[in-house]
C-alpha cells in the first residue's frame, strides 16, 4: 500500500488559488489517485480522481507528472468555504483499506 | 436520492458496554466499509463488507464487529468499551465492480466512551 505525504498545513487568503501537492514515490501501476475534503464534524467528501497528467472538474484540478512519484490538487478562487482538510490518497481498486495520513489542513483567511 | 446515513449522530457510553451503530448507504451502492476516526487525524480502515461477508480488515481487536444486511444497511458493534474508543465512526459506501468507484461518507457517529 503506497504511503502519501502531505503538508500538515497551509494557508491562503480569499479569491487565490491554492496547490496542494502530494508526495507518493511508491506508488504502483495500478495506482489511481484519488482527494478527499473533510470539513469539521462531517464525513470525507470525493473531490478528484485521476491516474496521470491532468484531471479537471467543477471544482478543482489534479495535476499528475510522468514519474507518477507525486500530485497536485488545485483549487482556483478559493473562498472561506473551502476552509477544511485535504487528504490525498493512493490505491487500486482491490486495496480496500486505503491508507489516509493526516491530511492537509487548509486555512483561507479573508 | 439520499446519500450514506448514519445513526444515532452521538452516543455516550461507560467502559465496558457495547454499543451498535447503524449505516444506510447510498442508493444503488452494494459495499459498506467501516473506518475510525480519532481526533485530528484521518480515518482508519475497520471493514469492508460486501454480499454480507466481511471482505477486508484492518488492524482493529475482534471487539470490532459488523454485519451486512440484505438491503445492504450495515451495523458496527463495539464490545467492552474502552476509553480508547472515542471516536469519530464514519461509514462509507460504494459500487463494488466499478473501477476505483470514490467512497461515499456519511456524517459519522460520535462516540463517546467514560
Amino acid at each position: 500500500l503506497a504511503k502519501t505525504t502531505q503538508p500538515i498545513s497551509m494557508d491562503s487568503y480569499e479569491g487565490q488559488e491554492v496547490n496542494i501537492t502530494c508526495s507518493h514515490n511508491n506508488i504502483a501501476t495500478n495506482d489511481y489517485i484519488t482527494w478527499y475534503q473533510q470539513f469539521p464534524s462531517q464525513g470525507p467528501r470525493f473531490i478528484i480522481q485521476g491516474y496521470k497528467t491532468k484531471v479537471t472538474n467543477e471544482v478543482a484540478s489534479l495535476f499528475i507528472p510522468a514519474d507518477r512519484k507525486s500530485s497536485t490538487l488545485s483549487l482556483p478562487r478559493v473562498s472561506l468555504s473551502d476552509t477544511a482538510v485535504y487528504y490525498c490518497l493512493v490505491g487500486e481498486e482491490s486495496n480496500y483499506q486505503l491508507i489516509w495520513g493526516a491530511g492537509t489542513k487548509l486555512i483561507i483567511k479573508p | 436520492d439520499a446519500g450514506v446515513t448514519q445513526s444515532p449522530t452521538h452516543l455516550i457510553k461507560t467502559r465496558g458496554q457495547q454499543v451498535t451503530l447503524r449505516c444506510s448507504p447510498k442508493s444503488g451502492h452494494d459495499t459498506v466499509s467501516w473506518y475510525q476516526q480519532a481526533l485530528g487525524q484521518g480515518p482508519q480502515f475497520i471493514f469492508q463488507y460486501y454480499e454480507e461477508e466481511e471482505r477486508q480488515r484492518g488492524n482493529f481487536p475482534d471487539r470490532f464487529s459488523g454485519h451486512q444486511f440484505p438491503n445492504y444497511s450495515s451495523e458496527l458493534n463495539v464490545n467492552a468499551l474502552l476509553l480508547g474508543d472515542s471516536a469519530l465512526y464514519l461509514c462509507a459506501s460504494s459500487s463494488d465492480g466499478t473501477d476505483n468507484s470514490p467512497l461515499h461518507f456519511g456524517n459519522g457517529t460520535r462516540l463517546t466512551v467514560t
